[in-house]
């Protein structure tokens, strides 16, 4: 049971790049996220997914995009990365949204050079 | 914006000794969640907690809320060398979750 698996654990990218983190799991959950981690920041909601085919955004969602096409997959895309975006992303999931305990990935550490 | 703040920001003990973090917050919630974050790894939710309880146990964890005071505390009874992570509160309000900067926490041997 492999929980939450995110890909790709480490990229590093030039300003302008563009890239997409995957966020896959496999305990048919509904809800999905995506955070950021940074130093002394705890996390922040960048999207979240209450369901397939939904989106919305939460406290830092500019320069981002999601897609939910599929119920186990969560997509996170940079379409031009800048250097403020260097951060530890972290996917996690949950059965019942925030009433419960959300299930989180190891983490994709960017770097924005 | 950080809902809640976990104080001390870090905290070192020996093994054996029990270790104490503290999360305020500022507007009402639904209910409070702790996590532990192991060097480089992705958060472990340890406990939750809702707005009518005011104490829960698991293991050697002991999560206690008061809502008057917004605020909640983490004790870790006869720490091991393994506690050694940060410790993350998060405050549920609206559908969100909301994290503090977190605690570290270094047990030695």
């Amino acid at each position: 049971n492999a929980g939450v698996t995110q890909t790709p654990k480490f990229r590093v990218l030039k300003t302008g790049q563009s890239m997409t983190l995957l966020c896959a799991q496999d305990m048919n959950h509904e809800y999905m996220y995506w955070y950021r981690q940074d130093p002394g920041m705890g996390l922040r909601l960048i999207h979240y997914s209450v369901g397939e085919g939904t989106t919305a955004k939460g406290e830092v969602p500019d320069g981002y995009n999601v897609s939910r096409l599929k119920k186990q997959n969560f997509l996170l895309g940079l379409e031009s990365a800048a250097p403020s975006q260097t951060s530890v992303y972290f996917c996690a999931s949950s059965k019942q949204g925030t009433v419960g305990e959300l299930f989180f990935g190891e983490g994709s550490r960017l770097t924005v050079l | 914006s950080q809902q809640g703040e976990e104080d001390p920001q870090a905290l070192s003990i020996q093994e054996g000794e029990n270790a104490t973090m503290n999360c305020s917050y500022k507007t009402s919630i639904n209910n409070l969640q702790w996590y532990r974050q192991n060097s480089g790894r992705g958060l472990v939710h340890l406990i939750l907690i809702r707005s009518n309880e005011r104490e829960k146990h698991s293991g050697r964890l002991r999560v206690t809320l008061d809502t008057s005071k917004k605020s909640s505390s983490l004790l870790i009874t006869a720490s091991r060398a393994a506690d050694t992570a940060s410790y993350f509160c998060a405050t549920e309000q609206g559908g969100k979750l909301q994290f503090g900067a977190g605690t570290q926490v270094v047990v030695t041997p």
